[in-house]
């Protein structure tokens, strides 16, 4: 079971704004940055956010993070079909000496 | 620009080994950590493994630390990740990432490879 909670999938109309929330605990997201990774199967993953709410040279401004106490989300506005894709939050986690990931959120573009 | 290429993937009996590497170019490679993360068949990211820039700081997840053995050759540009004892649950595409920053571990995977895929299987 992933150590960082996602809600499996959401989903929005081209040019809407979805959320994807991600939620931890104190020994990762309440003690160290939150990272996001964009994936579409069978490439590489691509870092999206990093340090909570920065972006990138090359990730549009309609990505957007935020961080609060034990968990984080990942807004994205202006929708496009090239959204479509499966999106990881991350984090160290102190106690466990390593990264963390949650369990992958699948944005579908209706 | 950055480049990792992930080989040494393939098909495998359970209690089998299989080494991976990952081949880099584009950056120092002497200069920065390195990671192996996994992803199973419809499952998400799974963080595996650290090394430092010099390889002599080592961090595992748990569900691998007694089977796998993570190691460089930064003259080669090269890492590599030893997998003994295989399982099952094993089977997945293996990535290699490189940290953003020089120097230090924070999780914040700036390049990855396209993956090299392992099935265990008898």
């Amino acid at each position: 079971q992933p150590v960082l909670t996602q809600s499996p999938s959401t989903s929005g109309t081209p040019g809407r704004r979805v959320t994807i929330s991600c939620s931890g605990g104190s020994s990762n997201i309440g003690r160290n940055v939150v990272n996001w990774y964009q994936h579409l199967p069978g490439t590489a993953p691509k870092l999206l956010i990093y340090k909570n709410n920065e972006r990138p040279s090359g990730v549009p401004d309609r990505f957007s993070g935020s961080k609060s106490g034990t968990s984080a989300s990942l807004a994205i506005s202006g929708l496009q079909s090239e959204d479509e894709a499966n999106y990881y939050c991350a984090a160290w986690d102190d106690s466990l000496n390593g990264v963390v990931f949650g369990g992958g959120t699948k944005v579908t573009v209706l | 620009q950055v480049q990792l290429v992930e080989s040494g993937g393939g098909l495998v009996r359970p209690g089998g080994s299989l080494r991976l590497s990952c081949a880099a170019s584009g950056f120092t490679f002497s200069d920065y950590y390195m990671t192996w993360i996994r992803q199973a068949p419809g499952k998400g990211l799974e963080w595996l493994s650290y090394i430092g820039d010099s390889g002599t700081t080592i961090f595992f997840a748990d569900s691998v630390k007694a089977r796998f053995t993570i190691s460089r050759d930064n003259a080669k540009n090269s890492l590599y990740l030893q997998m003994n004892s295989l399982r099952a649950e094993d089977t997945a595409v293996y990535f290699c990432a490189k940290e953003r920053y020089s120097g230090y571990a924070d999780g914040i995977f700036d390049s990855w490879g396209q993956g090299t895929l392992v099935t265990v299987s008898s």
